[in-house]
């Protein structure tokens, strides 16, 4: 089935750089999620991305679609405690009369600071 | 939006017995899903649950074990039967995607562990 790949699985940065996770699938995707699940919670959906180089902005937070629509990024500037979580990136797909999310395994961000 | 209530938020069980977990939406959505997430890891789907029609499986889950019911666009039950420690996981309920957002929500899972 489809499938999509989050590199890093972890990232250990210092407060106030930059961080950046990546999402790749083999196929073109339709549109793209992100959400975040900070440590105990549920995830949180963050952006949806839908058109070829697509990129959104909120607040720290850059969210870019590739233009082959396989690949997709989130980008935190200067990161903050506050940042701490996993990042999942996850599309809705077709699967017969229904639609599921593919989740990706998720990027660990761990912020010291 | 959409806001779900879902109970219990945790519970200890011995093995063999059966836990039923319930969530309740303050709206009507057509889509429900069941997750299962191991702490640190991704979700993984369990089924998704349409009201009116039977539960959707994913590969490796099946209905005798995880019993699901959706008697209403508002409401939905998963059962885990005869349980092993090898159920202990966190439960998720989410809806989505809905009316002019594919946006989907969560409850606040229910942390069972199988003793």
């Amino acid at each position: 089935g489809q499938q999509v790949m989050q590199i890093p699985q972890y990232q250990h940065v210092q407060e106030g750089e930059d961080f950046t996770t990546y999402c790749n699938s083999s196929t073109t995707l339709s549109n793209i999620q992100w959400y975040k699940q900070r440590p105990g919670g549920h995830p949180v959906f963050l952006i949806q991305l839908v058109k070829s180089g697509e990129v959104k902005k909120q607040k720290r937070l850059t969210f870019q679609f590739g233009e082959a629509k396989k690949n997709s990024s989130l980008h935190i500037t200067a990161t903050q405690t506050t940042d701490v979580g996993t990042y999942f990136c996850a599309p809705w797909t077709h699967a017969g009369n229904n639609r599921k999310l593919i989740w990706g395994l998720g990027t660990s961000l761990a912020v010291n600071p | 939006s959409a806001v779900i209530s879902q109970k219990p938020s945790r519970d200890i069980c011995q093995r063999g017995t059966s836990l039923t977990i319930q969530c309740q939406v303050d709206s009507q959505v057509t889509m429900m899903f069941w997750y299962r997430q191991q702490p640190g890891q991704s979700l993984t789907l369990i089924a998704t649950a349409n009201q009116g029609s039977e539960a959707t499986y994913e590969s490796g889950f099946v209905i005798d074990k995880f019993p699901i019911s959706r008697p209403n666009l508002t409401f939905s039950t998963l059962t885990v039967s005869n349980m092993s420690p090898e159920d202990s996981s966190i439960y998720l309920c989410s809806v989505g995607p809905g009316r002019g957002s594919d946006e989907a929500f969560f409850g606040q899972g229910t942390r069972l562990t199988v003793v």
